[in-house]
């Protein structure tokens, strides 16, 4: 069955630093990764997702993330981070099961 | 850009009332699906629905949890009989298509049990 790890429960970034939150999988086959977005009171907003073909992808709100095959990673990276970036991001796996996701990590953003 | 909806947006209930959460899910997807996040802790599977029957559902869904689409676009989740560990954010998802379409989500309900 698959699996994700998020490591970092909280993250505390200043904003117009960069950020880095790390995901990793547990999968036989190649998976469909995915981040989502939760502010507060909110529901879960598809930040990006990975399918096949470029292991770099782009997604909205300036977000990007790796596929890293050989570390069963997918890493959500922001070169400059917002105020309004300040949220709960979940990873997320696809396989042979409905969604499986990470416990998530809450991110702060200070001034 | 369409939206999934969910009512309430809060329910607050006794133990041992039934509940039911409305989802209206976005037209022309096909494949619905609930999520539970209780209060700190990570989004888990609950059931997935599809051409008017369940499709998969976790060790969560127990026989006091019951999904159906009564009219053809609301998709419902029933607790029977609630509990106090009933309390939580309840999510409504659905897609298009089946494989690896993406599932969007609705705002949730958040179920209190007291």
């Amino acid at each position: 069955a698959q699996s994700v790890t998020q490591p970092d429960i909280h993250i505390t970034v200043s904003e117009g630093a960069s950020l880095e939150l790390r995901c990793n999988y547990s999968y036989g086959a190649t998976p469909y990764l995915f981040w989502y977005v939760q502010s507060p009171g909110q529901g879960l907003q598809l930040l990006l997702k990975y399918f096949s073909g470029d292991t770099l992808v782009q997604g909205i709100k300036g977000f990007e993330a790796e596929f890293k095959r050989s570390q069963s990673s997918f890493n959500l990276r922001k070169p400059s981070v917002h105020w309004s970036d300040a949220a709960e991001y979940f990873c997320a796996v696809h396989g042979n099961t409905p969604l499986v996701f990470g416990k998530g990590t809450r991110l702060s953003v200070i001034a | 850009e369409p939206e999934v909806t969910q009512t309430p947006s809060h329910q607050v209930t006794q133990m041992g009332q039934e509940v039911i959460l409305r989802c209206v899910p976005i037209s022309n997807h096909l494949y619905f699906y609930w999520y539970r996040q209780i209060l700190g802790q990570k989004v888990e599977f609950l059931v997935s629905f599809y051409n008017n029957e369940i499709s998969e559902k976790s060790e969560i869904f127990d026989d006091q949890f019951s999904v159906e689409r009564p009219d053809g676009s609301n998709f419902t989740l029933k607790i029977r009989s609630t509990k106090l560990e009933d309390s939580a954010m309840y999510f409504c998802a659905n897609k298009r298509e089946t494989g690896t379409d993406t599932q969007y989500f609705g705002p949730g309900t958040r179920l209190t049990v007291l």
